[in-house]
């Protein structure tokens, strides 16, 4: 089945600093990406749309300036937490849709996702 | 978007068969109702897809009637590794919102 790669896996920083997270479709290209995150014992939230070539979609209540998502290519996104503070440690987690895969309409892949603790 | 909702949690016991129903009245007409599965810590792992009546893959099988306004999930013989939460999505071409999920405990 399709791959979708995520780095790191876990990453500590200090407050103040930004930390990037990097999402990769390993077989497959994708036009559409989203990037999540989770709480403990909570549920995924959606954060952003990003599709390649063009600005991100960001939820509301999300700030863009916060969380800067890049989608340059067709394999691969970035998330950026820009100057980090303890709150935003998070569980960050992408998927990706992609441009020719088997299935049916929609069916989303997701990465193994990103454990951030800030300090 | 359509929304979904589910049970909270569920407990089963070892080699027990586990229906999970999630209930999307507004569901739309391009919406496909699909499963995921999560553990701690790990990205949500696809289970199965479904429009309507039933569908069957090598780990469950998906039940959705007529109106498809409610689906049901059916794991056959739990084992101890099912355990997890699990996620209904009414889910199409647009963005992807998750609801609350099931969180599955299986006792041995």
């Amino acid at each position: 089945g399709a791959v979708v790669s995520q780095h790191p896996s876990w990453v500590i920083c200090k407050s103040g600093t930004s930390v990037k997270i990097e999402c990769r479709s390993l077989d497959f290209q994708a036009t559409t990406m989203f990037w999540y995150r989770q709480f403990p014992k909570q549920s995924l939230m959606l954060m952003a749309t990003s599709n390649e070539g063009s600005k991100a979609t960001y939820e509301q209540g999300v700030e863009k300036d916060k969380f800067l998502i890049n989608h340059a290519s067709l394999t691969l996104s970035t998330l950026t937490v820009t100057s980090a503070h303890p709150e935003d440690s998070s569980f960050y987690i992408c998927s990706a849709r992609g441009r020719g895969l088997a299935g049916n309409t929609g069916e989303l892949f997701f990465g193994e996702g990103s454990r951030l603790t800030v300090l | 978007l359509a929304k979904t909702t589910q049970p909270i949690s569920m407990d089963s016991y070892e080699g027990q068969e586990v229906n999970i129903t999630c209930s999307h009245n507004n569901i739309a007409t391009n919406d496909y109702i699909t499963w995921y599965q999560q553990f701690p810590s790990q990205g949500p792992r696809f289970i199965i897809q479904g429009y309507k009546t039933k569908v069957t893959n090598e780990v469950a099988s998906l039940f959705i009637p007529a109106d498809r306004k409610s689906s049901t999930l059916s794991l056959p013989r739990v084992s101890l590794s099912d355990t997890a939460v699990y996620y209904c999505l009414a889910l199409n071409t647009d963005k992807l919102i998750f609801g609350t999920g099931t969180r599955l405990q299986v006792f041995p």
